[in-house]
Order: structure tokens, then sequence, then C-alpha cells
């Protein structure tokens, strides 16, 4: 079937110690996603790749980064993880028909905690 | 300013009874669209529903249910006969029609606990 996979589901690093969350889908979407979701909040976007147009959302810290090497694939960086960057990062692809109004599609998930 | 206010932190019902989840939004776009999605415990968020500001047409899909009324700026969301794979987290959301980056303004999210 067609989705949006993300590896890991769990993921544990230490202070400080860089880490990268992988994203991939099946879906040929241009749009794909990163969102950060703390606990028994919403989610918040992070930014988002159209093709290979990169766009960072303003209130999104330097620490986090992200790369497309193709169409497929999706990755998150975080530099120096501290401790309030622990949460849920969701990866979601969508295809834009018009403005934008089309679904995202969303991965399961990794759920990241810092030691 | 856009907005999506879910009023209600949790609910919890048993089950076969019928609940309401609310979402009042805020925009002063002509063109936007709303969406709900359901987050089980496993995580993942799944997509339920989307409507265009230019439909006000409510829409069943099985047990499920959406009324949209642009007067009163709400897009509620009923489950009829609830079960308990009903319980998860289930957002609202709003996307600006003008939006170059389909971003989502999500809602705080509504707890749903249906007990057996």
């Amino acid at each position: 079937d067609a989705m949006v996979i993300q590896n890991p589901r769990y993921q544990v690093t230490q202070f400080g110690k860089p880490v990268t969350l992988s994203c991939s889908q099946t879906l040929n979407h241009n749009v794909m996603y990163w969102y950060q979701q703390k606990s028994s909040q919403a989610p918040k976007l992070l930014f988002h790749y159209y093709d290979k147009d990169f766009n960072n959302e303003a209130d999104t810290p330097d620490n986090f980064q992200s790369r497309r090497p193709n169409t497929s694939f999706c990755f998150l960086d975080i530099r120096s993880p501290g401790l309030g960057d622990a949460a849920m990062y969701l990866c979601a692809t969508s295809k834009p028909t018009g403005p934008f109004n089309q679904p995202q599609h969303f991965g399961d998930g990794t759920r990241l905690s810092i030691l | 300013a856009q907005k999506v206010t879910q009023a209600q932190t949790e609910i919890s019902v048993v089950e076969k009874e019928d609940v309401t989840l609310d979402c009042v939004y805020e925009t002063r776009d002509t063109t936007y669209y709303l969406f709900w999605y359901k987050q089980p415990p496993s995580g993942e968020l799944v997509f339920l529903i989307r409507r265009n500001s230019f439909d006000e047409q409510n829409e069943i899909s099985g047990r499920y249910s959406w009324n949209f009324q642009k007067s009163t700026s709400s897009f509620n969301f009923t489950i009829t006969a609830s079960q308990v794979v009903d319980s998860a987290v289930y957002f609202c959301a709003l996307q600006r029609g003008s939006s170059n980056t389909g971003k989502l303004i999500f809602g705080q999210g509504t707890t749903l606990q249906v007990k057996p």
C-alpha cells in the first residue's frame, strides 16, 4: 500500500548528540512536511519542502534542519538536541491541486526521547 | 488572525452513546478549508474529512457526521453509537485558501474516551 513511513518509531539520544529522523513516501507527493508534537499539544509545523524548495517556519529553531535528497525521502536533523526537543515528530505529505487544499497524509511518527 | 478552538479538552462517554466534538474557527479569509483528523494512541494522524468554505452541506459517513455552519464559524463532529475504537484525540484544523505552504492551523485537540 502507498504510505508515509517513518523510521524509527522510537529514538533515544543523548543531550547534545546529533540525531536524524527519516521519512519516506510511496505516494509521489510533491510536498513533505515535518511537525513537532509535544505531549497533549497540537502538531506544530517546523518546515516543509515543495519539491526541492525548502520553506522554514519563522519560529523553527536553528537547531532543526532538513534534507530532501529526492522525491521519496526527507530527513529531519536535530544538531544538538536539548531536553525540550523530546516530542513526537510527524512527517506528512500532500499533492497540491490548487492552493494546497489536499489533505495531508501522515506517517506513524517518531517518538524522540532525550537522556 | 487564524485560530481554531476546541473548547472540550476531554470527553468521556459510555459505548453506544452519541458524542459531539466542537470546533470553532476564526478567519477573515473568504476561501478556506477545514479538516478533522483522528490521532489514536499509536500516534499517526488519520484524515477524516475536508470541507471548503463554499460548501456548507452537512456530511455523513457511516457513524460519523459533520455540521458546518459559517454563521457561527463552527465545524462540529458527531459520532453516533460510539465504540471503544473511537477512543482517540481528535483535531480540527484550518487551512487558508491563499496559503502557499499548505500550513494547517490545528486546534488543541479533544481527547475522547469511550468506555465499554
